[in-house]
């Protein structure tokens, strides 16, 4: 079944570590993106990828990284820079049209140790 | 700067009682008008695309409407299993949705 996968569904960090979260996609879509979510706000977006090797930031991209060496694979690295980790990260895809609706993975909740 | 707010933020409805979600946008050249169903430990799940005023599109219970300052999902005579979080979310010329923070919605029997 075509889909975007994310890993691990938790995830613990400990102080001044940097953790990666990882997002797969089988649905051949050119464009990838990150959301964080905290409780009671809306999905805010970190970074964002309209075709590989090229990415952008978005509104809170500050104590985030992102790497698109391949179609298929869109990682997130949490690093040390980022003070209040803790929030429910999605990824989504979709197939470039900017018209058209993303898909989501399932989430990864991080929380801090 | 592209506004979405959603209202209420939470709604609480007895089996079979009808209502109404709200999204009120603010946008500079709207794209796409998105609603979107989360259910808790998940990722979003897509319902509905509007692209112009006076578009509509249903789905079971559920009946998306537009207009040029917001949207409505209309919940007819809702069930139990259509509790979750309705998200809406705007696209304009760039190149990212632009999300409402959501109406938690229980329907109880």
């Amino acid at each position: 079944d075509g889909g975007i996968t994310q890993s691990p569904k938790y995830l613990f960090r400990k102080e001044g570590q940097n953790v990666t979260l990882s997002c797969e996609q089988n649905l051949n879509h050119d464009a990838m993106y990150w959301y964080r979510q905290d409780p009671g706000q809306g999905l805010r977006l970190i970074y964002y990828s309209q075709i590989v090797n090229d990415f952008q930031k978005g509104d809170i991209a500050e104590g985030y990284s992102v790497s698109r060496e391949k179609k298929e694979s869109f990682p997130l690295t949490v690093t040390s820079a980022q003070k209040n980790p803790t929030a429910f990260y999605l990824c989504a895809s979709r197939s470039g049209r900017t018209n058209e609706k993303l898909f989501f993975g399932s989430g990864t909740q991080l929380s801090v140790l | 700067e592209d506004q979405v707010t959603q209202s209420p933020e939470a709604l609480r409805l007895q089996e079979g009682e009808s209502s109404s979600l709200n999204c009120s946008y603010t946008v500079s050249g709207l794209r796409g008008l998105f609603w979107y169903r989360q259910d808790p430990g998940k990722g979003p799940e897509f319902l509905f695309t509007l692209y112009s005023a006076g578009e509509e599109k249903e789905k079971e219970r559920l009946k998306a409407t537009l207009t040029k300052k917001e949207s409505f999902l209309h919940i007819t005579a809702p069930k139990p299993e259509d509790s979750a979080t309705y998200l809406c979310a705007v696209q304009n010329s760039g190149y990212a949705l632009n999300f409402g923070k959501g109406t938690s919605l229980l329907v109880t029997p």
